[in-house]
């Protein structure tokens, strides 16, 4: 199948940096890509659409100053946390759909566990 | 909107017992329905899927669900578990023909004693 490629898989920043999140479709285009952010034990949560060469749809909610969302190919995606404080500690994954007959199954990247101190 | 209840978030039994998980949705349009697994330490994996046709689906690793539309539900099934099955599973939803957003539930964590 597809594969998504997350980078980096964790990382740890202080607060009040900024951290980039990385996902790229490695052996097909995605015009669309989907970011979203995990609690423990709790479900995905939708953050915003990634689209190639326009702006991002963010879900109510979600901060799009505070998440920039950036989709500058058809094969990646870049989440940059701004300014990250400690309740932006999350599991952040990002996914994406295959064009054509199968564009309705996602693939996900492994995800980014992010630990701001 | 479109939510998705997964109830039993915790669920552990025995190596050859009988699996059910169970999942409902809200949304009265068309929808595709999955049904995803996360391993240990693993990216989520598309377990099996429905569009339409036979609302019994078969995917891999011996699980199926099934797809009853005037239950909102589209439960997941394995005869007999085996220890490797020990995941987290959500199940998904998302609107037909529309742009792809996929609604999770909140997901069962499976723990398979051998």
């Amino acid at each position: 199948g597809a594969v998504v490629s997350q980078h980096p898989s964790w990382v740890i920043c202080k607060s009040g940096t900024s951290v980039k999140i990385e996902c790229r479709s490695l052996d097909f285009q995605a015009t669309t890509m989907f970011w979203y952010r995990q609690f423990p034990k709790q479900s995905l949560m939708l953050m915003a659409t990634s689209n190639e060469g326009s702006k991002a749809t963010y879900e109510q909610g979600v901060e799009k100053d505070k998440f920039l969302i950036n989709h500058a190919s058809l094969t990646l995606s870049t989440l940059t946390v701004t300014s990250a404080h400690p309740e932006d500690s999350s599991f952040y994954i990002c996914s994406a759909p295959e064009q054509g007959a199968a564009k309705n199954i996602q693939y996900f990247g492994a995800g980014t566990r992010l630990s701001v101190l | 909107a479109q939510s998705v209840s997964q109830h039993n978030h915790h669920v552990i039994l025995s190596e050859a017992a009988s699996l059910e998980l169970g999942c409902n949705y809200s949304y009265g349009g068309t929808v595709n329905l999955f049904w995803y697994v996360q391993y240990p330490g693993q990216h989520l994996q598309l377990l099996l899927k429905y569009f339409s046709g036979d609302p019994l689906v078969k995917g891999i690793k011996g699980f199926e669900a099934e797809f009853i539309k005037s239950k909102f539900s589209f439960n997941l099934r394995k005869p007999s578990v085996q220890w490797s099955d020990t995941a987290e599973y959500f199940c998904a939803v998302t609107q037909r023909g529309g742009n792809n957003r996929l609604a999770f539930g909140k997901g069962n964590q499976v723990v398979v004693i051998p």
